[in-house]
């Protein structure tokens, strides 16, 4: 079974260029999340969906931070524009509503680099 | 809010040393427990996780115990090898911020040496 697969996993920009990260999550999870993690920090939360519908954008910076997640399977996570303390690593995860768990699966992440 | 403390890293053992990485949270109410792994290279990926006070989460030869008294949650293995290196993350769900949102404590990097 594939895993989350995320793109692309290096992008350098130029500050006050445009971003976009995407994310395939596994085969029936109905929940993805994005999370943000800086360099020597835990993963922080920046938004959750479940299906289509993003459930908790709360630390999601809205000023310059948009996603979207079209049919309730692919995510794209957009930065406009970008500013040098964006560089950090996003991940995308995914798991299965109402397994209240805790596991989540995690792609590699997309490491971003803002000059 | 919830929240996680671990001990800072790195952690720098030889082979078949014993390891623990101390974790402690804060939390309302009764929250689930987690230790994840990130490999060099790799996606963050659950090693264990125990859900009510006084379980025991294991995998791997890694176990950790979840003490509601001493709010802690930590992580050991008796015997680590070079390809257990890696960044080690407690997490916690559940309390006052619901089952669906992991909250991360910073990571503690483990370096395993032959």
């Amino acid at each position: 079974e594939a895993g989350v697969v995320q793109s692309p996993r290096y992008k350098i920009i130029e500050k006050k260029q445009p971003v976009a990260f995407w994310c395939n999550p596994i085969s029936g999870h109905n929940t993805l999340y994005w999370y943000l993690q800086n360099l020597g920090q835990g993963p922080e939360l920046l938004i959750r969906y479940e299906n289509e519908e993003a459930v908790d954008d709360s630390q999601l910076p809205k000023d310059r931070f948009s996603a979207e997640r079209l049919k309730g399977v692919d995510s794209t996570l957009k930065i406009q524009p970008a500013e040098l303390g964006d560089s950090a690593v996003y991940l995308c995860a995914s798991s299965l509503v109402g397994a209240n768990t805790g596991e989540l699966f995690f792609g590699e992440g997309s490491r971003l680099t803002v000059l | 809010g919830n929240s996680v403390t671990q001990m800072e890293g790195p952690v720098t053992l030889s082979e078949e040393a014993f390891l623990t990485i101390n974790c402690t949270y804060t939390a309302t109410g009764y929250p689930s427990l987690f230790w994840y792994v990130q490999y060099p290279g790799e996606g963050l990926q659950l090693l264990l996780k125990a859900t009510k006070a006084d379980d025991k989460g294991s995998n791997k030869g890694f176990e950790a115990t979840y003490r509601k008294e001493t709010t802690s949650f930590h992580l050991e293995k008796g015997s680590v090898q070079v390809s257990d290196s890696a960044v080690y993350f407690c997490a916690l769900s559940g309390g006052n911020t619901g089952f669906q949102k992991l909250v991360f404590g910073t990571g503690t990097r483990l370096l395993v040496s032959p």
